[in-house]
């Protein structure tokens, strides 16, 4: 079974600080994606990133960053530089490889971003 | 713009009655097509998959009498909940998935916010 862990439930900063979201996950398949979605309190899900299980190039696209580590099995999210309108619930996913990309997703519990002006 | 459109994005209801929701692909066809339930503060738990022109698949513990699902087109899927109970509140959202487009994220609807009063 597939599973996905953010240990990390609530995380408050100050403006300007970077912050790491942890995700650490499961499963038994060889081959898999990982993705972080964004939840602003409208309750939409903002799409971050897919990485593929063979593709362990860390990624950067702004402010934000990945790091995908396949030996600890996490795929951390850094923001560098926050903004207040980074305050959202971000979370980490996990779906099958073989069924395509955008096939069922197992998500994390979620963790709540504050960011303090 | 949109490729996923959830309608409605919010409902309330009476008690012992039902509601549709709504989930179109705009953009592909969508074969299949999977409905999320995310209670307040939780994460996104898969509730079943649909299928163009088939039964819907369930997750263990989600009544299928309870949770109507049709998928009768490619671009439409109808989740009902039917005689709704204050325990059924919660924030609906589904995503789409288009076998031609395997390399890409999951796509989501805006989501739909019921309460049952």
């Amino acid at each position: 079974a597939q599973k996905v862990t953010q240990a990390q439930t609530e995380i408050s900063v100050v403006e300007k600080e970077d912050v790491t979201l942890d995700c650490v996950y499961e499963t038994r398949d060889t081959t898999y994606y990982l993705f972080w979605y964004k939840q602003p309190p409208s309750g939409e899900l903002v799409f971050l990133i897919r990485r593929n299980s063979f593709d362990e190039q860390n990624e950067i696209s702004g402010r934000y960053s990945w790091n995908f580590q396949k030996s600890t099995s996490s795929f951390n999210f850094t923001i560098t530089a926050s903004q207040v309108v980074d305050s959202a619930v971000y979370f980490c996913a996990l779906s099958e490889y073989y069924t395509g990309a955008n096939s069922k997703l197992t998500f994390g519990k979620g963790i709540t971003l504050s960011v303090r002006p | 713009g949109a490729v996923v459109s959830q309608h409605p994005s919010w409902v309330i209801c009476k008690s012992g009655t039902s509601v549709k929701i709504e989930c179109r692909s705009l953009d592909f066809q969508a074969t299949t097509m999977f409905w999320y339930r995310q209670f307040p503060k939780q994460s996104l738990m898969l509730m079943a998959t649909s299928n163009e022109g088939s039964k819907a698949t369930y997750e263990q513990g989600v009544e299928k009498d309870k949770f109507l699902i049709n998928h009768a087109s490619l671009t439409l899927s109808t989740l009902t909940v039917t005689s709704a109970h204050p325990e059924d509140s919660s924030f609906y959202i589904c995503s789409v998935s288009d076998r031609g487009r395997q390399d890409t994220e999951a796509f989501f609807g805006q989501g739909t916010r019921l309460t049952v009063v």
